[in-house]
């Protein structure tokens, strides 16, 4: 099975540009879930999906938005950009989400590193 | 946000030590994970704990799930290079939830 799969792998955006992430699941997995990684916070919960809706959300403001397809591919949308913002923006599969904890387990893509100049 | 604590911070060691880690919250989690990650790639998920008290071995891995539900160790035997990276343990408190990280902890291995 291919794993978890994110485009573009890097990216550079120049501050009050948006910008859109996509990300691909393992094949059969429903739920995605984006997380971000910076040196300063660690790896920080954005949102998760699952079957189109958004059933979970982290602290992160409103130009964090994101949505999922009907195949379960998902992308996330950052607007109005800051330096802040830069960062490893990573996206994580699970089989069901929400149902039997090994069926819940997380994979994770390569992830898209995001420039803000 | 939550965050769990993890120790150390970072670990310099000789090419067959043995290496141990661990992570501790001030809640209870139904699920630690494991993950290792490489420099410019996502997290790899090594090790996968569901109950209280679990022992699971991977290779020259094992990891723990603390009896308490707040704490988890890892344990490598006999390092090699390739162990070189950074580990994450992660904890959730219920299927569906989100994963709440620690840290991390560098490894340096030395040959």
């Amino acid at each position: 099975k291919a794993g978890v799969t994110q485009t573009p792998r890097y990216l550079i955006k120049t501050r009050g540009q948006q910008v859109t992430l996509s990300c691909s699941p393992i094949s059969g997995h429903r739920s995605v879930s984006w997380y971000q990684q910076t040196p300063g916070q660690g790896l920080q919960f954005l949102f998760e999906y699952f079957s189109e809706t958004q059933r979970n959300k982290g602290n992160f403001p409103g130009r964090f938005s994101g949505r999922q397809f009907s195949n379960s591919r998902s992308e996330m949308n950052v607007s109005t950009l800051e330096l802040g913002d830069s960062a490893l923006y990573l996206c994580a599969s699970s089989q069901q989400g929400g149902g039997t904890p090994s069926t819940d387990t997380q994979y994770f893509g390569p992830g898209t590193r995001l420039t803000v100049l | 946000g939550q965050q769990l604590n993890q120790s150390p911070q970072s670990m310099f060691i000789q090419e067959g030590e043995d290496v141990s880690m661990n992570c501790t919250s001030s809640s209870i989690f139904n699920t630690w994970l494991w993950y290792k990650q490489d420099p410019g790639e996502g997290p790899v998920l090594l090790i996968a704990l569901y109950k209280a008290g679990e022992l699971t071995s991977n290779g020259r891995l094992t990891a723990q799930f603390g009896i308490t539900r707040k704490d988890s160790f890892l344990n490598i035997s006999a390092s090699i290079p390739s162990d070189v990276g950074i580990y994450f343990c992660a904890g959730q408190s219920q299927a569906g939830t989100a994963l709440i990280f620690g840290k991390g902890t560098t490894l340096s291995v030395s040959s």
